[in-house]
């Protein structure tokens, strides 16, 4: 069965204080790692999707990573407009050779304080 | 695109009624889910069609979960009769699959309360 675990639960940051959200899973066979933003009352809203080991992306403030067991999403010098809870999910692979379905951690809820 | 739709925002009902959830995807996706978000369990899947076609639908958590597609532009999660802990925040998602990419985008979700 794949998990996800997300840490810490919550984090409260200066405006400006750099840090990282982790996200440890196991999966027997992964296809593609997701984080996703969520805004109180809205969906969430796609951010990145890391497919292999070393693998990073950028958005602005905001940078993923991928190791064979976990993902960091890195803030640099955050604004008080990136608190959010981010959301981790993993994709894995299916015995039909096909991958859709996304089994999510329970997030991180982050706030930058101005 | 005006991006996955889903109505009623929320919906506030009592024990044992009927309740219909509807979704809208985004044009030109050919997967759609349907989730439940609650404090406790965190955002499951219920459900997801292919084409229109169901495919797992293993987290439906009991007989009075049903869902439909009847065709690429329309979706609905029914509960019938529901109870208070169904109440949660319902949402539905779309992708387009293809070899490099599989994100699914998600609508704004409906917030169901069962008194």
């Amino acid at each position: 069965e794949d998990q996800v675990t997300q840490s810490p639960e919550a984090l409260r940051l200066q405006e400006g204080e750099s840090s990282s959200l982790n996200c440890s899973y196991t999966v027997s066979g992964l296809r593609g790692l997701f984080w996703y933003r969520q805004d109180p009352g809205k969906g969430p809203e796609f951010l990145f999707t890391l497919y292999s080991a070393g693998e990073e992306k950028e958005k602005e403030r905001l940078k993923a990573t991928l190791t064979k067991k976990e993902s960091f999403l890195h803030i640099t010098a955050p604004k008080p407009e990136d608190s959010a809870t981010y959301l981790c999910a993993v994709q894995a692979w299916e015995s039909s050779g096909s991958a859709r379905q996304l089994t999510f951690g329970s997030g991180t809820q982050l706030t930058v304080l101005p | 695109d005006a991006g996955v739709i889903q109505s009623p925002r929320h919906e506030v009902t009592e024990m044992g009624q009927e309740v219909t959830l509807r979704c809208k995807p985004i044009s030109g996706h050919d997967y759609l889910f349907w989730y439940r978000q609650t404090m406790m369990r965190g955002l499951e899947l219920l459900i997801y069609f292919n084409n229109n076609v169901p495919i797992d639908d293993s987290g439906m958590p009991e007989d009075r979960f049903s869902a439909k597609m009847p065709n690429a532009s329309f979706s609905t999660l029914k509960i019938q009769p529901s109870e208070p802990r169904d109440s949660a925040v319902y949402f539905c998602a779309s992708s387009l699959f293809s070899v490099l990419t599989d994100t699914q985008y998600f609508g704004p979700g409906t917030r169901l309360t069962v008194l």
